[in-house]
C-alpha cells in the first residue's frame, strides 16, 4: 500500500543553517506531494505542495521538489530561524479518495 | 476566516468514563475528517464525513467510538467507554468539497488523557 517515510527526528540547528527533511513514498500512480507544519500549540496547517513529477512547492523560504524518478520529496530551507521550530509532516493523496497518508513527522529545534 | 474550532482543549478522565469532542468546520467546507494523533505519530484517520454521510470509517473503532454530523455542519466524536490507550490528540479538519487540492484545514485539537 501506500506510504511516507520521513527522517527520525528530532533534529537541533543553530539558527542560519541549512535545512534538508528527507521524504520518500511509495505509491501507486501519480499522488500529489504535501508537507505540513504544526508550530507548538497549534494546530497542523499546509506548507506546501506538489501535485506532479518536477513541481517545485514553495513557502515561508521552505522548498521541496517532486522527484518521481526517486520517489522524493525533500524539504530544505536555506537559513532557518528560532520560528521555524516545529514538527514537520511529509504526506501524500494518491487517488480520488481524499485520504492522506501521513509521515511518522520529524521535530525541528532551533537554537539562536 | 474562522478557522476549525475544537473542544474542549484537553480533557482529563477516569477510565471507563465516557467523553465527547465537538468540531465546527470552516464555514462552508462540506468534508469534515476526524484524525487520531499519538505522540511522535502521524495523524491517522477515524473517519470522514461528505456533508452528513460518513463515507469512509474503516479506522473508527465501532465498539467503542462514535461520531455524528447531524445537519452537515459540527460533528461530535465520542468515546464510550474510554480506555488508557486512548489517550491522544484528536484533531478534527475540513476541506471544501469543490475543488479539492488536498489541503485540509485543522483545528488545534482536543488532548485527553485517561488515568
Amino acid at each position: 500500500g501506500d506510504s511516507v517515510t520521513q527522517m527520525e527526528g528530532p533534529v537541533t540547528l543553530s539558527e542560519e543553517a541549512f535545512l534538508t527533511i528527507n521524504c520518500t513514498y511509495t505509491a501507486t500512480g501519480y499522488p500529489s506531494l504535501f508537507w505540513y507544519v504544526q508550530y507548538p500549540g497549534e494546530g497542523l496547517q499546509l506548507l506546501l505542495k506538489a501535485t506532479k513529477a518536477d513541481d517545485k512547492g514553495s513557502n515561508k523560504g521552505f522548498e521541496a521538489t517532486y522527484r518521481k524518478e526517486t520517489t522524493s520529496f525533500h524539504l530544505e530551507k536555506g537559513s532557518v530561524q528560532v520560528s521555524d521550530s516545529a514538527v514537520y509532516f511529509c504526506a501524500l493523496n494518491a487517488g480520488n479518495n481524499r485520504k492522506l497518508i501521513w509521515g511518522l513527522g520529524t521535530s525541528l529545534a532551533v537554537n539562536p | 476566516e474562522a478557522g476549525v474550532v475544537q473542544s474542549p482543549r484537553y480533557k482529563i478522565i477516569e477510565k471507563k468514563q465516557p467523553v465527547a469532542f465537538w468540531c465546527n468546520p470552516i464555514s462552508g467546507h462540506n468534508t469534515l475528517y476526524w484524525y487520531l494523533q499519538n505522540l511522535g505519530q502521524g495523524p491517522e484517520l477515524l473517519i470522514r464525513y461528505e456533508n452528513e454521510e460518513a463515507v469512509d470509517d474503516s479506522q473508527l473503532p465501532k465498539d467503542r467510538f462514535s461520531a455524528e454530523r447531524l445537519k452537515g455542519v459540527d460533528s461530535t466524536l465520542k468515546i464510550q467507554p474510554a480506555e488508557l490507550g486512548d489517550s491522544a490528540v484528536y484533531l478534527c479538519a475540513s476541506s471544501p468539497a469543490a475543488g479539492y487540492t488536498g489541503e485540509l484545514f485543522f483545528g488545534e485539537g482536543s488532548r485527553l488523557t485517561v488515568l
